[in-house]
């Protein structure tokens, strides 16, 4: 595998249900990132992880639960979702380096799993 | 808060011809980065070209470059001899210097080239 991988890339739940969303980067970078993607909608930022730690929650409600157990892998856990939150999800990577030091810290975006929400 | 605006929702153009992408941006910050993003149909998300701001020459890849005019906020990616392979959603973006790394994305334009 290189680069972003995400999995599922497809996914149908009902309001009631528990599923998680997988993200795996295979670049050695130190820091991860949720978005989600709805139509006619600019890309929101879910959440930002650096050195496993959360550095950002842009007001995302609290049935979207991120986890980051390490560098390389991010989930997203979702419950008792509403059909609004159908969206694609994309998961992205990028290599943070010191204050200071400058660098385009590119971000590199998984190929996004499409969760529909009954 | 920055922002970022694509004003064009579509655009086409015939193959092999030039087509420009517009993108205007407000910040207070002096310094920052842009980029373009392309999304083919397929969803994964590629980056098309950079720019630093304090740079003053235009960043250019390939048939990819773009019109930097830091005064004017503006942040146009132009695209020569257009190909089949260009089609897609094209994302302009901004990125703070300092803080979470975070991208602030455009609405997108959704390119269709004309065989």
């Amino acid at each position: 595998e290189t680069g972003v991988t995400q999995t599922p890339r497809h996914l149908v739940m009902g309001m009631t249900n528990k599923k998680s969303l997988k993200c795996e980067q295979h670049l050695g970078h130190n820091a991860m990132y949720w978005y989600k993607q709805s139509a006619k909608k600019p890309l929101e930022l879910m959440f930002v992880y650096s050195l496993e730690e959360r550095v950002e929650n842009n007001s995302v409600p609290s049935r979207f639960s991120p986890e980051c157990p390490n560098s390389s892998h991010l989930f997203l856990h979702l419950h008792t979702l509403q059909p609004e939150d159908s969206a694609l999800y994309l998961c992205a990577s990028s290599q943070v380096t010191s204050s200071g030091s400058r660098s385009y810290n590119e971000q590199f975006f998984g190929p996004g799993t499409r969760l529909t929400v009954l | 808060a920055q922002t970022v605006t694509q004003s064009q929702p579509e655009m086409s153009v015939q193959e092999a011809e030039t087509v420009t992408l517009s993108c205007t941006y407000d910040t207070s910050e002096s310094d920052y980065y842009l980029f373009w993003y392309k999304q083919p149909p397929s969803r994964q998300m590629i980056l098309v070209i950079r720019q630093e701001a304090y740079k003053q020459q235009n960043a250019t890849e390939n048939r990819f470059s773009v019109n930097f005019q830091k005064a004017a906020k503006s942040f146009s990616l132009k695209i020569s001899d257009s190909q089949l392979g260009d089609a897609a959603m094209y994302f302009c973006a901004y990125r703070g210097i300092q803080g979470a790394q975070k991208l602030v994305f455009g609405q997108g334009t959704r390119l269709t080239i004309n065989p």
